[in-house]
């Protein structure tokens, strides 16, 4: 059965400086991957997704995300971080046998001026 | 752009009382999905839909039921609210190509039962 774990609920960070939110999965098929980011007050909105194309997939507003099947990981970065990248991050693994998506419980990413 | 809207954005309701919450899509989108989200937890599925009239179970479909009468609109009822439904509420939905297909996601229901 598929699964994924968020390794850090909150992450901390000052603006300027990388932004690395961690994401570890688990999965019995060669998985699709998406991050979703949610703001404050509004609705999800996808970041990023991975489906078997190249390995480093390149997001919105400046994120990528590295597949890595040797070490089961998805993780998210960002060179540099800007105030409005404060929100909730979400890693999230599809599931083949069905339409359905296996969400990680989030990671709140702070930025400090 | 793709557009998922729901009915309300918060909704205050009483121990018992029977509530809907309605989403519409104007993508044409195959596949509906009812979540809820409460902090620490991610998004639990409730109920999906992958064709008019068809409902499937989720994680946590107990306290729930569906309908899902058009292509473009499906409905979470709570037959009698309960306070452990109060959280937020997340409509979403898909086209068909499987699995790896992205969701698009309304602004959700954050509903308060007392």
């Amino acid at each position: 059965a598929q699964s994924v774990t968020q390794l850090d609920s909150h992450v901390s960070v000052s603006e300027g400086t990388p932004v690395l939110l961690r994401c570890n999965y688990s999965s019995s098929y060669s998985p699709s991957l998406f991050w979703y980011v949610q703001h404050p007050n509004k609705g999800l909105q996808l970041l990023l997704k991975y489906t078997s194309a190249a390995t480093l997939v390149k997001g919105i507003n400046g994120f990528e995300a590295e597949f890595k099947k040797s070490e089961t990981s998805f993780h998210l970065t960002k060179p540099s971080a800007h105030m409005s990248d404060a929100a909730e991050y979400f890693c999230v693994v599809s599931d083949y046998s069905n339409y359905q998506l296996i969400w990680g419980a989030g990671t709140k990413l702070i930025i400090k001026p | 752009d793709v557009k998922v809207t729901q009915s309300s954005r918060y909704l205050v309701k009483r121990t018992g009382e029977k509530v809907f919450l309605e989403c519409v899509q104007d993508m044409d989108h195959e596949n509906m999905f009812w979540y809820r989200q409460d902090p620490g937890l991610g998004l639990r599925l409730i109920y999906f839909s992958y064709d008019v009239k068809m409902k499937e179970k989720g994680d946590i479909p107990e306290g729930y039921s569906v309908s899902r009468e058009k292509k473009e609109r499906f409905s979470l009822i709570l037959e009698s609210a309960s306070t452990n439904q109060t959280s937020m509420y997340l409509c979403a939905s898909s086209s068909n190509s499987g699995g790896a297909d992205t969701q698009y996601f309304g602004p959700g229901t954050r509903l308060t039962v007392l």
